[in-house]
C-alpha cells in the first residue's frame, strides 16, 4: 500500500523567507509524485510532479521540489516566499502502474507574514 | 485553460435522501475520479472510472455509492441514502492519461446533510 507524510500540520515564515514544506512517501514500486495548493473554498490547483529525471523538478508560481530517492522524501520548496503563498499544500503518490489513484498526504498549512 | 466543472456549488439535503453530484471533466481526458475531503482535512480517495466502468474504489465508496458518465461530457457520483457523515466537499478530477499525468481538480461540491 502507498501512504505519504507531511510531518508539518502548520509552517509559518516571514515574507521574503525560503520556504520548505516536508513529504515523506511509501510506495512498493517506483513513486510518481505530485504537489497541490488549495486555496479557501477552491479545489486542488497542481503545482509539480515528478515521474523519472532529474531529482530536482520547477512548477508553477516558483515552486520546486526535490526527489530524494535514498530517503524517500520530497520536500516542496521556495527561495523566497510571498504572502499570497499562504494556502493548504498538500503531497500526493501515485504507485505505478495498475494504480489508478492519488494517494494523498494530510496537508500542511503554510502562513506568510509580510 | 479547460477546467473541470462541477454543480452545483453546494447542496443541502436531509438524511435519508438521494443526492446526484455532477462533474464536467476536461474534454480530451480519459480518466475520472471522485474524492472527498472533510472540514479542509485530509483529501480522501473515493472511485476512479475509466472506460466507461470503475477502476478503483475505496473502502468508503460502498453500495450507497455509485457513478455513471450518461452521455459523452458529464459524470455523476450518486450517494442513494445519505448520513450525517456524508457531509463533506467533494470534488471531481480527471486526468488525461494515468501514470504521468497530474489530476485536475474542479472546485467542488459542499454537501451538507441535516
Amino acid at each position: 500500500a502507498q501512504s505519504v507524510a507531511q510531518p508539518e500540520d502548520q509552517v509559518n515564515v516571514a515574507e521574503g523567507n525560503p520556504l520548505t514544506v516536508k513529504c515523506t512517501y511509501s510506495v512498493s514500486g517506483n513513486p510518481y509524485l505530485f504537489w497541490y495548493v488549495q486555496y479557501p473554498n477552491r479545489g486542488l490547483q497542481f503545482l509539480l510532479k515528478y515521474i523519472t529525471g532529474d531529482n530536482l523538478v520547477k512548477g508553477s508560481y516558483g515552486f520546486e521540489a526535490e526527489f530524494n530517492k535514498s530517503q524517500t522524501s520530497f520536500h516542496l520548496k521556495k527561495p523566497s516566499a510571498l504572502v499570497s503563498d499562504s494556502a493548504l499544500y498538500f503531497c500526493a503518490v501515485r504507485g505505478g502502474f495498475n494504480d489508478y489513484k492519488l494517494s494523498f498526504g494530510a496537508g500542511t498549512t503554510v502562513t506568510v507574514r509580510a | 485553460e479547460p477546467e473541470v466543472t462541477q454543480t452545483p456549488s453546494h447542496q443541502v439535503t436531509q438524511m435519508g435522501q438521494e443526492v446526484i453530484l455532477r462533474c464536467v471533466p476536461i474534454s480530451n481526458h480519459l480518466y475520472f475520479y471522485w474524492y472527498r475531503q472533510i472540514l479542509g482535512q485530509k483529501v480522501e480517495f473515493l472511485v476512479s472510472f475509466y472506460n466507461n466502468e470503475i477502476s478503483e474504489k475505496s473502502e468508503i465508496f460502498d453500495d450507497q455509492f455509485s457513478v455513471e458518465r450518461p452521455d459523452g461530457s458529464n459524470f455523476t457520483l450518486k450517494i442513494r441514502s445519505t448520513k450525517l457523515e456524508d457531509s463533506a466537499m467533494y470534488f471531481c478530477a480527471s486526468s488525461e492519461r494515468i501514470y504521468n499525468s497530474p489530476l485536475h481538480f474542479g472546485n467542488g461540491t459542499r454537501l451538507t446533510v441535516t
